[in-house]
C-alpha cells in the first residue's frame, strides 16, 4: 500500500520567514496529492492540491511542487504570519483507491 | 448548511461501554470514510465506504463496527470501550470517482475513563 512519509514534524520560523514542508511518497500510482490545514480543536481543511499532470500550483502565499520521478512534493508558504500556525498533512491517493493516505503532519509555528 | 456534520462532538464514557458516532454528509458524495486522530495527531483511515459498500477496512479491532444506511450517512458503533480507544474520530467524505478532496466533519473527541 501507499506510505507517506513527512518531514519536519516540527517547525518554527519567524513572521515573515518562508517555511517549506515535505512529503516522499512510494505508490508511483498515486495522482493527487492534497495538503490540510488543522487548527488547533478544528478539523482538517485543504488549503492547496496538485495533481500528477502539473509540476507546480500557486495560490497567493502558498504553493506546492511535485517531482513524479523522486516521488515527492512539497509546501511552500511564503511571508508566514502568526494565523499560519498550524498542523499542516500532506497526503497521496490515486483515483478510485478509496482512501487518502496521510503524512505525520507537521507542527509550523509561527513567531510574531 | 454544514457539508459533513458529526454527532456527539465529545464523548466520555467508562472502560467495556458501547457508543456510537453519527455522520451525516449533504454534498451528494460517493465515498465516506472514518479516519482516527490520535494524540499525536496521526490521521489514520480505519473505514472507507463507497456507495454504501465497504471498500478498506485498515486492521480496525472487531470491537469497531461501521454501517452506512446509505449514501448520505455513515455511523461508527465501538463495543467495549477500552482507554486505549481515546482519541478523536473523524468523518469524511469524497468524490472517488474523480479523486477529489476530503471534506472532515468536526470531530468527536472520545475519552474513555
Amino acid at each position: 500500500g501507499e506510505n507517506v512519509e513527512q518531514h519536519p514534524s516540527t517547525l518554527s520560523v519567524q513572521e515573515g520567514d518562508s517555511a517549506v514542508i515535505k512529503c516522499t511518497y512510494s505508490d508511483s500510482a498515486s495522482n493527487y496529492f492534497p495538503w490540510y490545514k488543522q487548527e488547533l480543536g478544528k478539523r482538517p481543511q485543504l488549503i492547496i492540491d496538485i495533481r500528477s499532470n502539473v509540476g507546480e500550483k500557486k495560490d497567493q502565499r502558498i504553493a506546492v511542487t511535485l517531482n513524479k520521478t523522486a516521488k515527492h512534493f512539497s509546501l511552500h508558504i511564503t511571508e508566514t504570519q502568526p494565523e499560519d500556525s498550524a498542523v499542516y498533512f500532506c497526503a497521496a491517493s490515486h483515483t478510485n483507491a478509496g482512501k487518502s493516505t496521510f503524512g505525520d503532519g507537521t507542527t509550523l509555528t509561527v513567531k510574531p | 448548511d454544514t457539508a459533513v456534520s458529526q454527532t456527539p462532538k465529545y464523548l466520555v464514557t467508562q472502560m467495556g461501554n458501547d457508543k456510537s458516532i453519527k455522520c451525516e454528509q449533504n454534498l451528494g458524495h460517493d465515498t465516506m470514510y472514518w479516519y482516527k486522530q490520535d494524540s499525536k495527531k496521526f490521521l489514520k483511515i480505519m473505514f472507507s465506504y463507497n456507495n454504501k459498500e465497504l471498500i478498506i477496512n485498515e486492521t480496525v479491532p472487531n470491537r469497531f463496527s461501521p454501517k452506512s444506511p446509505d449514501k448520505a450517512h455513515l455511523n461508527l458503533h465501538i463495543n467495549s470501550l477500552e482507554l486505549g480507544d481515546s482519541a478523536v474520530y473523524f468523518c469524511a467524505s469524497s468524490q472517488v470517482s474523480t479523486n477529489e478532496k476530503l471534506f472532515f466533519g468536526s470531530g468527536t473527541q472520545l475519552s474513555v475513563l
